[in-house]
Formats: structure tokens, C-alpha cells, sequence
């Protein structure tokens, strides 16, 4: 069973910075591509960032380009979300989520979430 | 490329057929997922590439479309159904969500 589970939110004051990880089990992780989406209290879903199995291409939403850094480590398993000159509006629920085998970009399997609250 | 959903929100009765539209500023090819998310769960992928059953996802959903007009058909709802529904388009970088369809009891 597919299993991906978020950590390292919290509550970050305005300018600050938060490393949020995520630890995939039930597949070979390094087969796929991984994404970070997102999603603000009581709002729609926005796709943040995703990354390449071998981490050779990472595509980032605009808002977030230069302030995020998207990253994997496959011998452990794990996606990363390096967030730095947090604003207000990046407070949401972040949920790390899989490619597909056939359709790579597509979220496939998601993960509970981790909420990040950027409040001062 | 800015994805508009229609209705945003709709009433329907348990055996309705319901079809959510979705259209693209851009053309997309056919590269366009459906998700549902049920209140207080994680958005799962019903549809992908515009008419691509997921594994498991029962066969009343049903996906159509290409280039910049896209539909979501639910051909006999059922309790379960009640949720919000958004597209996402694949084409191109940055992906984007469409701003859901939330599918009501009547």
C-alpha cells in the first residue's frame, strides 16, 4: 500500500522558513515523480512544485519560484520542500503526492497533509 | 494556462446524471485530470488524460474532451458522490487546479 506521510509544519512568522519532509513507503520511490500541493483553509488546491525521479527537473508555480527549493533523497525515501521568505498566503495544508506510471504529472496518491501557518 | 470550472456549485438528487465542465485558456491536448475531494479528505484522482478511468474508479464516472472544453459526467449519483470536484491541467508548466465544482444534496 502506498504510503506518504508529511511532517516539519507549524506556525512561522512572516520571513521565516520551514523544511518540510515527506516519507514514502509501499513503492520504489525512485521510479517516480514527486509532487508538493497545497492547499489554504477553506480554498482550492495549487500545485507548488514537483521533481524528476533523479532530481534532474524541478518546476515550481510562480508564486513560490526563488523562495522554494524542491528535493529528494531516494536511498532514504524521501521528498523535501525547503520553504524560505514565507508570506501569509503560503499558509495552507501541504500534501506530498506521486506521479503516475502512465501519466507522470498527474497526483496519484496523496498524503494527509501537513499544515503550515505563517502568522506573526 | 487558467482553468474555469462550471458550475461552481451545484444541487442534485441521489440517481441524477451531473456534468461538470471545465475550460482552459489555452489548448491543453487532451491532458487533463479530474479529482474528487470528499469533506474533510484528500483529493483522489478519478480521471486522467481527459478520459482515463483510474484503477478502482467506479465506471459511472466518465471523462470527455480536448483542446479547452472538457466534462466530468457522473451518469447516477450516488451518497458518496457528494463532494467538490476539480480539474487540473498536465499540459504545461506550472500545472494548475480549476476552482472545483462542490456537488450537493438536494
Amino acid at each position: 500500500e502506498v504510503q506518504l506521510v508529511e511532517s516539519g509544519g507549524g506556525l512561522v512568522q512572516p520571513g521565516g522558513s520551514l523544511r518540510l519532509s515527506c516519507a514514502a513507503s509501499g513503492f520504489t520511490f525512485s521510479n517516480f515523480w514527486m509532487s508538493w500541493v497545497r492547499q489554504a483553509p477553506g480554498k482550492g488546491l495549487e500545485w507548488v512544485a514537483n521533481i524528476k525521479q533523479d532530481g534532474s527537473e524541478k518546476y515550481y508555480v510562480d508564486s513560490v519560484e526563488g523562495r522554494f527549493t524542491i528535493s529528494r533523497d531516494n536511498a532514504k525515501n524521501s521528498l523535501y520542500l525547503q520553504m524560505n521568505s514565507l508570506r501569509a498566503e503560503d499558509t495552507a495544508e501541504y500534501h506530498c503526492t506521486r506521479g503516475g506510471w502512465i501519466q507522470p504529472r498527474a497526483q496519484v496518491s496523496w498524503g494527509q497533509g501537513t499544515l503550515v501557518t505563517v502568522s506573526s | 494556462i487558467q482553468l474555469t470550472q462550471s458550475p461552481s456549485f451545484l444541487s442534485a438528487s441521489v440517481g441524477d446524471r451531473v456534468t461538470i465542465t471545465c475550460r482552459a485558456s489555452q489548448v491543453i491536448s487532451s491532458y487533463l485530470a479530474w479529482y474528487q475531494q470528499r469533506p474533510g479528505k484528500v483529493p483522489k484522482l478519478l480521471i486522467y488524460d481527459a478520459s482515463t478511468l483510474q484503477t478502482g474508479v467506479p465506471s459511472r464516472f466518465s471523462g470527455s474532451g480536448s483542446g479547452t472544453e472538457f466534462t466530468l459526467t457522473i451518469s447516477s449519483l450516488q451518497p458518496e458522490d457528494f463532494a467538490t470536484y476539480y480539474c487540473q491541467q498536465l499540459n504545461s508548466y506550472p500545472l494548475t487546479f480549476g476552482g472545483g465544482t462542490k456537488v450537493e444534496i438536494k
